[in-house]
């Protein structure tokens, strides 16, 4: 199975732009890849998902590289209520066993 | 919008006991799959529930069942327990198992065995 690879942590200041990076070289064409993200003492919270174009929702942008390989979650303007651990998944159509790794731990300071 | 109901909250048990929690799923969900998750990792899937039958399952011991209703709410049953299954029990629903939609996670059933 295709695994990904993220930063054990990254910081941002409060109102500035968080890029978080995730590589997944191994990646089939049938994954979507998927971000979920969980803010301390809750589960997880969808946050967007593609599998080839740039997608865009209310929560953030994802950035997806031209050969697929590496995708990036956009946080337009972090604020302290984006404090949490992001993580980019691997997911098939059909499949359910989505497979969390350790995620990003995103600090964000005021 | 009641999302996903989890319970109960916190609960401790001893080694070699049982365990059943319970979840109920978001407004119009039909599926719902549970999750394990140790203190600093990521979430570990167990299995997923649709049509009241057990539709997938993750690399988890037979230790490890669950139910679904008619109303589409969920049991996760543990028997026999051991130190090892202390951990944060997640469970997740999602309209359709066939579907690729994202998930609504409940805030968790933290287990601890003692």
């Amino acid at each position: 199975d295709a695994k990904t690879t993220q930063p054990n942590s990254m910081e941002s200041n409060e109102e500035e732009p968080v890029h978080l990076p995730c590589n997944h070289s191994t990646i089939s064409g049938t994954d979507y890849i998927h971000w979920y993200r969980q803010l301390p003492s809750q589960g997880p919270e969808y946050v967007i998902h593609g599998l080839t174009s740039n997608v865009n929702n209310r929560m953030a942008s994802l950035a997806i590289a031209e050969d697929r390989k590496s995708s990036t979650l956009i946080l337009h303007r972090a604020t302290l209520r984006d404090a949490a651990v992001y993580y980019c998944i691997l997911r098939k159509p059909f499949n359910n066993d989505m497979r969390f790794g350790a995620g990003t731990r995103l600090t964000v300071k005021p | 919008d009641a999302g996903v109901t989890q319970s109960p909250t916190h609960l401790i048990k001893t080694r070699g006991q049982q365990v059943t929690l319970r979840c109920s799923p978001k407004s119009g969900h039909d599926t719902v799959s549970w999750y394990q998750q140790a203190l600093g990792q990521g979430p570990q899937f167990i299995f997923q529930y649709y049509e009241e039958e057990e539709r997938q399952r993750g690399n988890f011991p037979d230790r490890f069942s669950g139910h679904q209703f008619p109303n589409y709410s969920s049991e996760l049953n543990v028997n026999a327990l051991l130190l090892g299954d202390s951990a944060l029990y997640l469970c997740a629903s999602s309209l359709s198992f066939r579907a690729l939609v994202g998930y609504t996670f409940g805030s968790g059933t933290r287990l601890t065995v003692v």
